[in-house]
């Protein structure tokens, strides 16, 4: 059974720039949720989407974004990149999701360094 | 406020010997705990949770861990530690009112040989 897949791995953005990050979860999870790892903040909750609708989110300002497919695969977007964005993004699938205290099932992370 | 307070940012420990990490929460409500392992360049696995069932929960590889509401603690055991074991560890509440999950600071466990 395949894992949880993030695209890209590795990459590098400016400042001002957007960045776009993919993630495709279990087959038959119907949950991402999304975090930001970084060595000052730790680990932070984004947000969680459900069948396409986001139920929990974190405390992040708007340039955050994400949506989910109809096949479950979850994108996020940050737009107008700070410095501070430069962090190991985690996204997590699961068959119930955070709510009813899933397991949750990480990818490998999308490591983002803003220049 | 919820919060999870990691006490030990790091834990060297010979293999072998025994390993303890320490997570305090606070949370208004009767809150979900659980803990994750992340090796180097990894995502997180969950090593076990607690659904206030029984408070001691087995997990994965050996560990376990006890919820004391009185202490409002959840610590990590392992009788015996094995180099495998190297990894950072993270203590997760999860409170359903508001449906806030959060993360301690993480503890860096070092297994020496």
């Amino acid at each position: 059974k395949a894992g949880v897949t993030q695209t890209p791995r590795y990459l590098i953005k400016t400042r001002g720039q957007q960045v776009t990050l993919s993630c495709s979860p279990i087959s038959g999870h119907r949950s991402v949720s999304w975090y930001q790892q970084t060595p000052g903040q730790g680990l932070q909750f984004l947000f969680e989407y459900f069948s396409e609708t986001q139920r929990n989110k974190g405390n992040f300002p708007g340039r955050f974004s994400g949506r989910q497919f109809s096949n479950s695969r979850s994108e996020m977007n940050v737009s107008t990149l700070e410095l501070g964005d430069s962090a190991l993004y985690l996204c997590a699938s699961s068959r119930t999701g955070i709510v009813n205290t899933g397991e949750l099932f990480f990818g490998e992370g999308s490591r983002l360094t803003v220049l | 406020a919820q919060s999870v307070t990691q006490l030990d940012s790091h834990v060297s420990v010979s293999e072998g010997t025994p390993v303890l990490l320490r997570c305090n929460y606070s949370s208004s409500y009767s809150p979900s705990l659980f803990w994750y392992v992340q090796h180097p360049n990894k995502g997180l696995q969950l090593l076990l949770k607690y659904t206030s069932a029984a408070t001691l929960v087995k997990g994965i590889n050996g560990f376990e861990a006890e919820f004391k509401k009185s202490e409002t603690s959840f610590h990590l055991t392992k009788p015996s530690a094995h180099m495998s074991d190297a990894a950072e560890y993270f203590c997760v509440v999860f409170q359903a009112a508001g449906n806030k999950l959060t993360f301690g600071g993480g503890t860096r466990v070092l297994v020496k040989p």
